[in-house]
């Protein structure tokens, strides 16, 4: 199974930069996703990683370490509309037909 | 608009009761998950198909039922419905299930248990 944890809250200032942080344990690895989510709206899909390293796009970029079973979406230039839940998932492998499991999201508050 | 097509967008009904949510996946999707959001919960895992075919199970209850039909849209069926069932009910659909296959989400059955 997966284990993903997240903070569950975040509040940071228009214009400044912030980190998500998301740790996982799992029985099996095969790629970790960012996605966005306003409140009682759909996930839409930020980043996809799946190798070492950072991804970048845009004002968002996303960083993993398969090792250290660590992960984290880095959001720049923070604007009001990027008020919303941020949720890590993991992807499994093939063999456990692919799913993904979802953290419990974390919450984040753009102040002015 | 993710190309993920659910209905209905809200339902309410009793205790007790049967319902059923249809999910239209993005066009060459073969895959579909349904996931189950209870208010400020995250996204619980139901149940996954691939090209008609259950591929994994999650935390669903022996009261729920899904199908993939061969046209790939999907149904979750809810019954003897209970107030701990109000939840969004959101379908999604992939291409496969290989690692880079995004998964896209539509935009959810609020169903609400009177």
């Amino acid at each position: 199974g997966q284990n993903i944890d997240q903070p569950t809250e975040m509040t940071a200032t228009e214009g400044a930069i912030v980190q998500i942080n998301c740790t996982y344990q799992t029985s099996g690895f095969n790629g970790l996703f960012w996605y966005q989510q306003h409140a009682g709206e759909a996930p839409t899909f930020l980043s996809y990683n799946v190798l070492d390293g950072l991804e970048e796009k845009g004002r968002f970029s996303s960083f993993l370490s398969r090792s250290k079973g660590y992960s984290y979406l880095l959001l720049k230039e923070l604007q009001m509309k990027d008020s919303a839940s941020y949720l890590c998932a993991v992807r499994e492998p093939y063999t456990n037909a692919g799913k993904s499991t979802f953290g419990d999201g974390t919450t984040l508050t753009v102040k002015p | 608009d993710s190309g993920v097509t659910q209905t209905p967008k809200h339902l309410i009904t009793a205790t007790g009761q049967r319902v059923t949510l249809r999910c239209s996946p993005r066009s060459g999707d073969l895959s579909v998950y349904w996931y189950q959001q209870s208010l400020d919960q995250g996204l619980q895992f139901l149940i996954q198909y691939y090209n008609g075919e259950e591929r994994a199970k999650g935390n669903i209850l022996e009261r729920f039922s899904a199908q993939q039909f061969p046209d790939l849209h999907s149904e979750l069926n809810l019954s003897s419905l209970e107030l701990g069932d109000s939840a969004l009910y959101f379908c999604a659909s992939s291409v496969g299930t290989g690692s880079g296959n995004t998964i896209y989400f539509g935009e959810g059955s609020w169903l609400t248990v009177v």
